[in-house]
């Protein structure tokens, strides 16, 4: 069974700082992709960054990165020069063939003027 | 474009009876998704729909969930009987296709309060 753990439920960051929001997963799977996704407060969830796990390139997006341990099933999502518009609640996802994502139960970040 | 619309925002309603969920996709997506989400907690799978394929109804809870999808465009997501543990914010996603390297794009979700 797939599982996504995020062993983190609250984080704060001071505005400006890098934080680090860690991710781990449990599959059998050898081809997979990966996924983080923010929910602010109006629900709506949007994709941050993904990661197919076939790649050995840590994926890149702007001020979003993720360090991406295939064998140590661990996928954690750098923010760097973090900013107020980045609070929200954090989930990682994991997704295989043609089926739904597996979410993680999230991460609250705070970031602090 | 327009992106995933649901409706309604929120929704109250006494234990014991039915409520329809409504999701509009993204025009063109041939997939799409239910999930709820409890409080605190993360998404949890419902149903997905793709094309006129029969959908995977593998995360439904119970048998008073169901869920159609019309024209292979809007679909309804009904709860009969409704308890008070259903009480939670229903959202609905859709992407280009199936293949998993597809973006699912999400709804802004129906809130449900069952008293």
């Amino acid at each position: 069974a797939q599982t996504v753990t995020q062993s983190q439920p609250e984080m704060s960051v001071q505005e400006a700082e890098t934080v680090t929001l860690s991710c781990t997963y449990d599959t059998s799977e050898s081809d997979y992709y990966l996924f983080w996704y923010k929910q602010p407060p109006s629900r709506q969830m949007i994709l941050v960054i993904r990661q197919e796990a076939y790649k050995q390139q840590n994926a890149t997006e702007n001020r979003f990165s993720v360090n991406f341990q295939k064998a140590a099933k661990s996928f954690s999502l750098k923010i760097s020069d973090s900013q107020l518009g980045d609070a929200a609640m954090y989930f990682c996802a994991y997704r295989t063939g043609a089926n739904n994502l597996f979410f993680g139960t999230g991460t609250r970040l705070t970031v602090i003027p | 474009g327009a992106g995933v619309s649901q409706s309604p925002s929120n929704k109250v309603t006494e234990k014991g009876k039915d409520v329809e969920l409504r999701c509009d996709p993204i025009s063109g997506h041939t997939a799409l998704y239910w999930y709820r989400q409890s409080l605190g907690q993360g998404l949890e799978f419902l149903i997905y729909f793709q094309g006129n394929s029969a959908p995977d109804k593998s995360g439904l809870p119970s048998d008073r969930f169901s869920a159609e999808r019309t024209g292979g465009s809007v679909s309804t997501l009904t709860i009969q009987r409704t308890q008070q543990e259903d009480s939670a914010v229903y959202l609905c996603a859709s992407s280009e296709g199936p293949e998993p390297y597809n973006e699912q794009f999400f709804g802004p979700g129906t809130r449900l309060t069952v008293l």
